[in-house]
């Protein structure tokens, strides 16, 4: 079993629903990073987070440490919002990523 | 400022030839790292670099060897490329172990 398990593997959404990602860690962990990845390759961290709730502008990622679980919201999705999205959690001084979701956002 | 700078973007290789791939970061992080990405798996980190001077391996680091040249540059070397070293090949850095990490645009690696 993986330390990080994303879910759903694939998602394929309609432009302007709500997408929720989520991310199950099997470790303790003192954070959990949130990545986007562009079809073009490039990666770009969203979100670091410990506790509770971040938003940065359509964009909320939500963590729970007692459940070992962390979401990814996206509200009034777009076509452009699709990527691959990586959870990552931090134990020690590294981090160790899912998967990956791949999200396709039709118009 | 141009972030984190990676080079070559791809590469071919026979089995058997060596290559550095660069790494150079202008954010005066602390932190570097050498990622491989393969298709159904996760980020694998290869070695980091805690601080400048400092090395140490990460969870595939067989057939690999790094040098954090400076504090700016941290260079991956294939000794002698293999096959199963085809992949996506990714520079970060951090300001601490652990922290937000920025990353390069990659290096795709092709070794027939």
């Amino acid at each position: 079993k993986n330390e990080v398990e994303q879910s759903p593997q694939n998602l394929t959404a309609q432009e302007g629903e709500f997408i929720t990602i989520n991310c199950s860690y099997s470790v303790g962990i003192s954070a959990l990073h949130w990545l986007q990845q562009h079809p073009g390759g490039g990666i770009v961290s969203l979100f670091m987070l410990s506790s509770g709730k971040k938003k940065h502008g359509r964009l909320i990622a939500t963590i729970n440490i007692q459940e070992k679980h962390s979401s990814l919201h996206i509200t009034a999705s777009h076509p452009r919002d699709s990527a691959v999205y990586i959870c990552a959690v931090k134990g020690g001084s590294r981090l160790t990523f899912g998967e990956g979701t791949q999200l396709t956002v039709n118009p | 400022n141009a972030g984190v700078t990676q080079t070559p973007k791809f590469q071919v290789l026979k089995t058997g030839q060596s290559m550095t791939l660069q790494c150079a970061q202008d954010m005066n992080h602390n932190s570097m790292y050498w990622y491989r990405q393969d298709p159904g798996m996760g980020l694998r980190l290869i070695y980091y670099s805690a601080s400048e001077g400092t090395t140490d391996k990460g969870e595939v680091p067989n057939g690999y060897n790094v040098s954090r040249l400076n504090k700016r540059e941290f260079s991956l070397r294939l000794e002698s490329a293999a096959p199963s070293q085809t992949s996506v090949y990714f520079c970060a850095s951090s300001t601490g172990a652990g922290e937000t990490q920025y990353f390069g645009p990659g290096t795709r690696l092709l070794v027939l």
